[in-house]
């Protein structure tokens, strides 16, 4: 079964600064989606960045950037020019991509608290 | 589109009632999760429904749950009876598959229920 850790309970960044949120993944598959979630206060989950896992390239949004490590299957998060407005939870989510049954699972991490200090 | 509804966004009941939550996904969508989020376990798939079949519901934490789907706009997860460790965020979420299977999964607001 597939499983997502994230062994960072919180984090704190100073304003301005770059934070780094870890996030690990165990599978068998060789094809299926990563994803960044963030979810401020307001519990709305909102969609940071996503990957898919046969790019080579990591993605990048503004701001928000991967580093996707395929073979160490590590799929970390990097916000850059860090803002008040990033404090929120983050949760690092694997979808598969079973093109057999053609199901695909989404699930979750436990979830890093970032804090941004003004 | 209105997106994901959850109903209601706030439910307080006391120990050994039944317990229904609602969810309407965003039309189109043929894939719907229901989750639940505590602190302890972040956010945990309990079930999830491919055109209206329920996949997989590994995640059910026991029997007093179950789970429902009656058409592509209606999803109920119903707790009888409900017990105080029950008492969490509950979060439904659909999703596009096929072509769409890179798509996000969008969330509804999410029902936070109190056992007492």
């Amino acid at each position: 079964a597939q499983t997502v850790t994230q062994s960072q309970p919180e984090m704190s960044v100073q304003e301005a600064e770059t934070v780094t949120l870890s996030c690990t993944y165990d599978t068998s598959e060789s094809d299926y989606y990563l994803f960044w979630y963030k979810q401020p206060p307001s519990r709305q989950m909102i969609l940071v960045i996503r990957q898919e896992a046969y790019k080579q390239q990591n993605a990048t949004e503004n701001r928000f950037s991967v580093n996707f490590q395929k073979a160490a299957k590590s799929f970390s998060l990097k916000i850059s020019d860090s803002q008040l407005g990033d404090a929120a939870m983050y949760f690092c989510a694997y979808r598969s991509a079973d093109s057999t049954s053609g199901t695909y699972k989404y699930i979750f991490g436990t979830g890093t608290r970032l804090k941004v200090l003004a | 589109d209105a997106g994901v509804i959850q109903s209601p966004r706030h439910e307080v009941t006391e120990m050994g009632q039944e317990v229904t939550l609602r969810c309407k996904p965003i039309s189109g969508h043929d894939y719907l999760f229901w989750y639940r989020q505590t602190m302890m376990r972040g956010l945990e798939l309990l079930i999830y429904f491919n055109n209206n079949v329920p996949i997989d519901d590994s995640g059910m934490p026991e029997d007093r749950f179950s789970a429902k789907m009656p058409n592509a706009s209606f999803s109920t997860l119903k707790i009888q009876p409900s017990e105080p460790r029950d008492s969490a965020v509950y979060f439904c979420a659909s999703s596009g598959g096929g072509v769409w299977r890179a798509g996000e999964a969008f969330f509804g607001q999410g029902t936070r229920l109190t056992v007492v």
